[in-house]
């Protein structure tokens, strides 16, 4: 089952211009981390974000986290062509430890940005 | 540092079959996690091992196992292969350390065809 659903599903804009992508997720978390993923390759880690934490940045990335929304969202800036990816949210609810060893993902949003 | 690496890339098999995917963590990471990702379903957690032993399963059948070997490799099996076992799936590794969660790192993924 989804723990996270990103929003929209599909987003199309022109290089140099903003990206955002909301996540929302029914139970409390640890963490929440966003991945992207080219085209039917393997995830790659953008950024992790704890429960205590609000707003966190790299890089072009801005990630913010509303736990009491149980929402968060990912801005990248100024996109470029290479950003044309999916984007994943995925909620670490836990388990002893508090270690990460099941992700709980949503299904996506697709980036593409238009040269 | 090598990333993840999983073999084969790509494999066809029928119907009935079983078959045996492999993950190779990167090095000093003990925690290796399986997904399987389908258009309709997303990514799913099917399972992950730490130290040899398997911490968590996500809601597969008893089809799908798996195994984490000293060296922290680790294998996945699916016997009696159905149609709708065709998937990319894929293998994270993660260090699995302190409270807070960890990045987890994935391979390129297995694709899995079944006729």
């Amino acid at each position: 089952s989804q723990q996270g659903e990103e929003d929209p599903q599909a987003l199309s804009i022109q290089e140099g211009e903003n990206a955002t992508m909301n996540c929302s997720y029914k139970t409390s978390i640890n963490n929440l981390q966003w991945y992207r993923q080219n085209s039917g390759r393997g995830l790659v880690h953008l950024i992790l974000i704890r429960s205590n934490e609000r707003e966190k940045h790299s890089g072009r990335l801005r990630v913010t986290l509303d736990t009491s929304k149980k929402s968060s969202s990912l801005l990248i800036t100024a996109s470029r062509a290479a950003d044309t990816a999916s984007y994943f949210c995925a909620t670490d609810s836990g388990g002893s430890g508090g270690s990460n060893y099941k992700l709980t993902f949503g299904k996506g949003t697709l980036l593409t940005v238009n040269p | 540092k090598a990333g993840v690496t999983q073999t084969p890339r790509y494999l066809i098999k029928t119907r009935g079959q079983q078959v045996t995917l492999s993950c190779s963590p990167i090095s000093g990471h003990r925690s290796v996690s399986w997904y399987q990702q389908t258009p309709g379903q997303g990514l799913q957690f099917l399972f992950e091992y730490f130290s040899e032993t398997q911490r968590n399963k996500g809601n597969f059948p008893g089809r799908f196992s798996g195994r984490q070997f000293s060296n922290s490799r680790s294998e996945m099996n699916v016997s009696t292969l159905e149609l709708g076992d065709s998937a990319l799936y894929l293998c994270a590794s993660s260090f699995s350390g302190s409270y807070g969660g960890n990045e987890q790192f994935f391979g390129p993924g297995t694709r899995l065809t079944v006729l």
